[in-house]
């Protein structure tokens, strides 16, 4: 239990379906992210959110929406995905606070595989 | 911008052998540093991280690291390892200032551990 609850862990859609990833941090954290994994690639940065508003997008295609309606929940809303999409979505938290480097705590990530 | 190499993609050890995963980065600012282990089929966990102050860190599950700011790497050493040691692990850098959890990965250095 790492204080970061990503759901679903596996998905699987196709291309043109509309799905979303959820993710909930019980860490009393102000800041959260979308990072991404895929195979032979570093961990990419996709997102951030303090205090619910979005502070960086890391050219992210518009396929993929991001929504924080508060500081414990973080969503990524996918449509019409292409295949080379699937990999691995890892939400984090942090408590945003300057000198202390910021520790980020990763979610068990959400698998998602496009067909 | 920061860049961060893993210069091993795989180090197969025996139990009880000591272990060294090299790091090395590059950055204009100065930076905070971070190593994270990933067990399969999990999120990230923070093994240890170097913010100031003494440059020999010492982390969870027996693991330390050594900044060398000359020459801009942050090894990861354990005297004597596990089983349970296997695991992907990613050596990250963050910048200071402003850049909170703006964490930039290296590609990730597989242990595997043999009895």
């Amino acid at each position: 239990e790492t204080g970061v609850t990503q759901t679903p862990r596996h998905l699987v859609m196709g291309m043109t379906n509309k799905k979303s990833l959820k993710c909930e941090q019980h860490l009393g954290h102000n800041a959260m992210y979308w990072y991404k994994q895929s195979a032979k690639k570093p961990l990419e940065l996709m997102f951030v959110y303090n205090f619910k508003e979005q502070t960086e997008n890391n050219s992210v295609p518009s396929r993929f929406s991001p929504e924080c309606p508060n500081s414990s929940h973080l969503f990524l809303h996918l449509h019409t995905l292409q295949p080379e999409d699937s990999a691995l979505y890892l939400c984090a938290s942090s408590l945003r606070d300057r000198g202390t480097g910021n520790t980020i705590y990763f979610g068990e990530g959400s698998w998602l595989t496009v067909v | 911008a920061q860049s961060v190499t893993q210069l091993d993609s795989q180090v197969p050890v025996f139990e009880e052998a000591p272990v060294e995963l090299r790091c090395n980065y590059s950055s204009s600012v100065s930076v905070y540093l971070f190593w994270y282990v990933q067990y399969p089929n999990q999120g990230l966990q923070l093994l240890l991280k170097y913010l100031s102050g003494s440059t020999l860190v010492k982390g969870i599950n027996g693991f330390e690291a050594e900044f060398n700011k000359s020459q801009t790497s942050f090894h990861l050493r354990k005297p004597s390892v596990h089983i349970s040691d296997t695991a992907e692990y990613f050596c990250a850098v963050e910048a200071g200032g402003t850049s909170y959890g703006k964490l930039t990965f290296g590609q990730g250095t597989i242990l595997t551990v043999h009895p």
